[in-house]
């Protein structure tokens, strides 16, 4: 069974700053997806950015980046530029690639609550 | 184009009770999955349905079922509430269950059981 760790319950970061959210998973599997959600405290699950484990590239959306390493099934998420608004809860997921037919479930790690400080 | 919506928002209940719990996917969507988000922790699998068919079922006891309707909107039901039922219950949906579908969420409804 696949399984996805983020080992940083709490980060915090200076308005304009960097920061890196971590997440490892492990996995049996060569083909999959993964993702960083964002939750803030309206509860609304809010998809950051994704990745797909074939693609050598790492993904990059806006301010948001992705270091995408297979070998050491890591995945961990750049934010560049902090802003207040960044403020929520990160969770890192995986989704098996399957086949049209089958679940795409998510399975998610324990999340990252990221504070931004003015 | 309204997203995914969930009724009601929050629900108190007492242990032994029944909920249902309700969503409405984006228009268009035929797949709707079902998460649990217990305080501190991530979402975790309950149920996807697609096409009215359930295509998924995470580790979840019997006492949790749910079903989809011919305009793809989604049920969820829990019987014999326990105290750890209480949780945040949130509802997705996809186009379909191709691997390059993403999965929009709703709000989702904090179910509270005392």
């Amino acid at each position: 069974a696949q399984t996805v760790t983020q080992s940083q319950p709490e980060m915090s970061v200076q308005e304009a700053e960097t920061v890196t959210l971590s997440c490892t998973y492990d996995t049996s599997e060569s083909d999959y997806y993964l993702f960083w959600y964002k939750q803030p405290p309206s509860r609304q699950m809010i998809l950051v950015i994704r990745q797909e484990a074939y693609k050598q590239q790492n993904a990059t959306e806006n301010r948001f980046s992705v270091n995408f390493q297979k070998a050491a099934k890591s995945f961990s998420l750049k934010i560049s530029d902090s802003q207040l608004g960044d403020a929520a809860m990160y969770f890192c997921a995986y989704r098996s690639s399957g086949f049209s037919g089958a679940t795409n479930k998510l399975i998610f790690g324990t999340g990252t609550l990221l504070a931004v400080q003015p | 184009d309204a997203g995914v919506t969930q009724s009601p928002t929050h629900l108190i209940k007492t242990r032994g009770q029944h909920v249902t719990l309700r969503c409405s996917p984006i228009s268009g969507h035929k797949s709707v999955s079902w998460y649990q988000q217990v305080l501190g922790q991530g979402p975790q699998f309950i149920f996807q349905y697609y096409e009215k068919e359930e295509r998924g079922r995470g580790n979840f006891p019997d006492r949790f079922s749910a079903r989809q309707f011919p305009n793809y909107s989604s049920e969820l039901n829990v019987n014999a509430l326990l105290l750890g039922d209480s949780a945040l219950y949130l509802c997705a949906s996809s186009l379909g269950l191709a691997n390059y579908n993403e999965q929009f969420f709703g709000p989702g409804t904090r179910l509270t059981v005392l």
